[in-house]
C-alpha cells in the first residue's frame, strides 16, 4: 500500500492568515503518461461526510473558493488557504488514487488561534 | 441533482449480519465507481473498497478483504457493503462516495451522507 503522511496533525491559524497543509506519500502518485498526479484533497467539516476541495493535485473542484490551493508533485504536496476564515475550520485529508487500495492521510485538524 | 443517499443507522449485536445501502441519482449509475470508507469514532478516513457497478468488478483494501462484502444492483441504482458476523470493532460511520470521473481512477466528488453502525452486546 501506498502510506500518505501528513504535517502537521494540528494547526492553529489566526484568522486572515495563510494555513499550510503538507501530505507525502510512500511512493510517487505521478502517472507518467497522463502527466497527472493522482492526488486529492479533502475536507470534513464535524458531524459531515468529507468535500473534495482539490483533484489532480492542483484542479480545484467546482465552487471551491480560490483561497484553497493545491501544488505538489511526485511524492511531496502541500494544501494551502491563503487567507483563513472561520468556516475552514475542519479536518484536511489527503488521499492518493494512483493505486489500490485508494489510501488517504491521517489526516490535519485546523483551528482557529 | 447528483446524489448518494445511505441507508439509516443502524444497532447491532456481536455476531449479526447487515448489509447497508447507498443509491445514486442524477447520473448514469452503471458509468461510474462507487466507494465505501470507514471513519472510527474519532478517526480518520479508511478506504475499504470500490466497485464497477457496470460490470460488479471490485476491489477491496487488504486491510478490508475477507471482512466485508461489496456489490451493487445496477437495475435499482445501488451499491451495498455487507458483513455476515459483526465485531464490535466494526462500530464506525460508513460513507460511501462517487468517483468522479468515468471509469478511471479519480477522486472522490460525491459522497453520501454516512450510515452510523453500532455494535453492542
Amino acid at each position: 500500500d501506498i502510506v500518505m503522511t501528513q504535517s502537521p496533525d494540528s494547526l492553529a491559524v489566526s484568522l486572515g492568515e495563510r494555513a499550510t497543509i503538507n501530505c507525502k506519500s510512500s511512493q510517487s502518485v505521478l502517472y507518467s503518461s497522463t502527466n497527472k498526479n493522482y492526488l486529492a484533497w479533502y475536507q470534513q467539516k464535524p458531524g459531515q461526510p468529507p468535500k473534495l476541495l482539490i483533484y489532480w493535485a492542483s484542479t480545484r473542484e467546482s465552487g471551491v473558493p480560490d483561497r484553497f490551493s493545491g501544488s505538489g508533485s511526485g511524492t511531496d504536496f502541500t494544501l494551502t488557504i491563503s487567507s483563513l476564515q472561520a468556516e475552514d475550520v475542519a479536518v484536511y485529508y489527503c488521499q492518493q488514487y494512483y493505486i489500490t487500495p485508494h489510501t488517504f492521510g491521517q489526516g490535519t485538524k485546523l483551528e482557529i488561534k | 441533482e447528483v446524489q448518494l443517499v445511505q441507508s439509516g443507522a443502524e444497532v447491532k449485536k456481536p455476531g449479526e449480519s447487515l448489509k447497508i445501502s447507498c443509491k445514486g441519482s442524477g447520473y448514469s449509475f452503471t458509468n461510474y465507481w462507487i466507494g465505501w470508507v470507514r471513519q472510527m469514532p474519532g478517526k480518520g478516513l479508511e478506504w475499504m473498497g470500490i466497485i464497477y457497478p457496470g460490470d460488479s468488478d471490485t476491489r477491496y483494501s487488504p486491510s478490508f478483504q475477507g471482512q466485508v462484502t461489496i456489490s451493487a444492483d445496477k437495475s435499482i441504482s445501488t451499491a451495498y457493503l455487507q458483513w455476515s458476523s459483526l465485531k464490535a470493532s466494526d462500530t464506525a460511520m460508513y460513507y460511501c462516495a462517487r468517483q468522479g470521473i468515468t471509469a478511471a481512477p479519480s477522486a472522490f466528488d460525491i459522497w453520501g451522507q454516512g450510515t452510523m453502525v453500532t455494535v453492542s452486546s
